[in-house]
């Protein structure tokens, strides 16, 4: 089975500081891993992904995450944050084994807080 | 940018009255899902759709549930009797091939009361 842990319900961070928002993953074979963001009355918003190659990757809004295949880690981050960055974050896995198998497992999501 | 668009934003019904949510996917999409989120709680698969059948569904997408795509662009999940349990965000997703991120819409807030 498949399944992701955010650790951190909340992460407060000052504006222009960097950010950074955990995520660990168990799957079976190989990850693909997502990580998605919403902001309030929104749907999930596509912000990257690992599906192979370099470990790390870059996506929208200069969000970066860095995947550590010995730690079993897709942690998200950020050199600066703004204050717009300010949402609810989560990472999702789907097991590459799984052939056939279609669905993403999330995280419970992490709230990040950007202070002006 | 093209995107999945749900109606509505949000349904209120009766407890034991039949709901049906819609969805409209990107347009060259070939794979369709659908998620929940109950209030404070993780997102949660409950099925995919491919080629014109279920290729997936969770335990929690049991006989009350259903999905269609009655034309070449409409994508929806039924509900026959809902629970109060049901209430949630449902979130319709697609993707273009099965190994690239999915897209989601606004999702359709259910309240069963």
């Amino acid at each position: 089975a498949q399944s992701v842990a955010q650790p951190e319900d909340q992460v407060n961070v000052a504006e222009g500081n960097p950010l950074t928002v955990k995520c660990t993953y168990s799957v079976s074979g190989n990850p693909y891993l997502f990580w998605y963001v919403q902001y309030p009355n929104r749907g999930l918003q596509f912000l990257l992904k690992y599906i192979t190659g370099d470990n790390l990757v870059k996506g929208s809004y200069g969000f970066e995450a860095e995947f550590n295949k010995s730690q079993t880690s897709f942690h998200l981050k950020k050199p600066s944050a703004l204050v717009s960055d300010s949402a609810l974050y989560f990472c999702a896995v789907r097991d590459r084994a799984g052939a056939g198998s279609y669905q993403l497992t999330f995280g419970k999501g992490t709230k990040l807080s950007v202070i002006p | 940018e093209p995107e999945v668009t749900q109606t509505p934003s949000h349904q209120v019904t009766q407890m034991g009255q039949e709901v049906i949510l819609r969805c409209v996917p990107i347009s060259n999409h070939l794979y369709f899902y659908w998620y929940r989120q109950i209030l404070g709680q993780k997102v949660e698969f409950l099925v995919s759709f491919y080629n014109n059948e279920i290729s997936e569904k969770s335990e929690i997408f049991d006989d009350q549930f259903s999905v269609e795509r009655p034309d070449g662009s409409n994508f929806t999940l039924k509900i026959r009797s809902t629970k109060l349990e049901d209430s949630a965000m449902y979130f319709c997703a697609s993707s273009q091939i099965l190994n690239t991120e999915a897209f989601f819409g606004q999702g359709t807030r259910l309240t069963v009361v």
